[in-house]
């Protein structure tokens, strides 16, 4: 079975200050995993995705993912905060087996970035 | 436009009508999903197609029926809609099912049951 638990519902911080999303993931398989943003009254957009080359991935925005497979985990980081980055992020297994190429979605975590 | 559209954008319908929301993708990608999205929730499967006439189950398929007899179009139809059905619904397609495929997601329709 595959899932994932964002840890965090909200997260606000200020402008120009780190970004820590995080996402703990469980899965039968060797994972693909990928986190999408969706701003306000927007569709979903892909950030960026991990399917078992490099450890960290480099995503758009400069968004970046670290996989650690020891701790389970699949943590969103962007070093400096912009006021264009407040939405709703969602962390997503793709399953595998029978369920193969079906997404699996966390319950998503609200950025806020105040100015 | 190219890319994956859905219609209606926002819809209000009584208890019991029937309702169908549209997707519609220029790409010609073989899969197709339908998810909705609850607050608390994420987005959920609903249904999902593998190509033309074939269908599956996701997650969350009971009140709902779908069906696919062009590649490009996958309607969602909710033969008596119940207030437990208002949601934000997404459409999504992807060309293959493996690691490396996106799926990408329409804009969403919001459909609120009175």
């Amino acid at each position: 079975a595959q899932s994932v638990t964002q840890l965090d519902s909200h997260v606000s911080v200020s402008e120009g200050t780190p970004v820590l999303l995080r996402c703990n993931y469980s899965s039968s398989y060797s994972p693909s995993l990928f986190w999408y943003v969706q701003h306000p009254n927007k569709g979903l957009q892909l950030l960026l995705k991990y399917t078992s080359a490099a450890t960290l991935v480099k995503g758009i925005n400069g968004f970046e993912a670290e996989f650690k497979k020891s701790e389970t985990s699949f943590h969103l980081t962007k070093p400096s905060a912009h006021m264009s980055d407040a939405a709703e992020y969602f962390c997503v297994v793709k399953g595998g087996g029978s369920t193969l190429g079906r997404l699996y979605f966390g319950r998503g975590t609200q950025l806020t970035v105040w100015p | 436009d190219a890319g994956i559209t859905q219609s209606p954008r926002y819809k209000i319908t009584e208890t019991g009508r029937q309702v169908t929301l549209m997707c519609h993708q220029t790409w010609s990608h073989s899969y197709m999903f339908w998810y909705r999205q609850d607050l608390g929730h994420g987005l959920r499967l609903i249904y999902y197609s593998a190509a033309a006439d074939i269908t599956d189950k996701g997650e969350v398929p009971d009140g709902y029926v779908v069906s696919r007899s062009k590649t490009e179009n996958f309607p969602l139809t909710l033969e008596s809609a119940t207030r437990s059905q208002t949601s934000v619904y997404f459409c999504a397609s992807s060309a293959r099912l493996g690691d490396s495929y996106e799926q990408y997601f329409g804009p969403g329709t919001r459909l609120t049951v009175t």
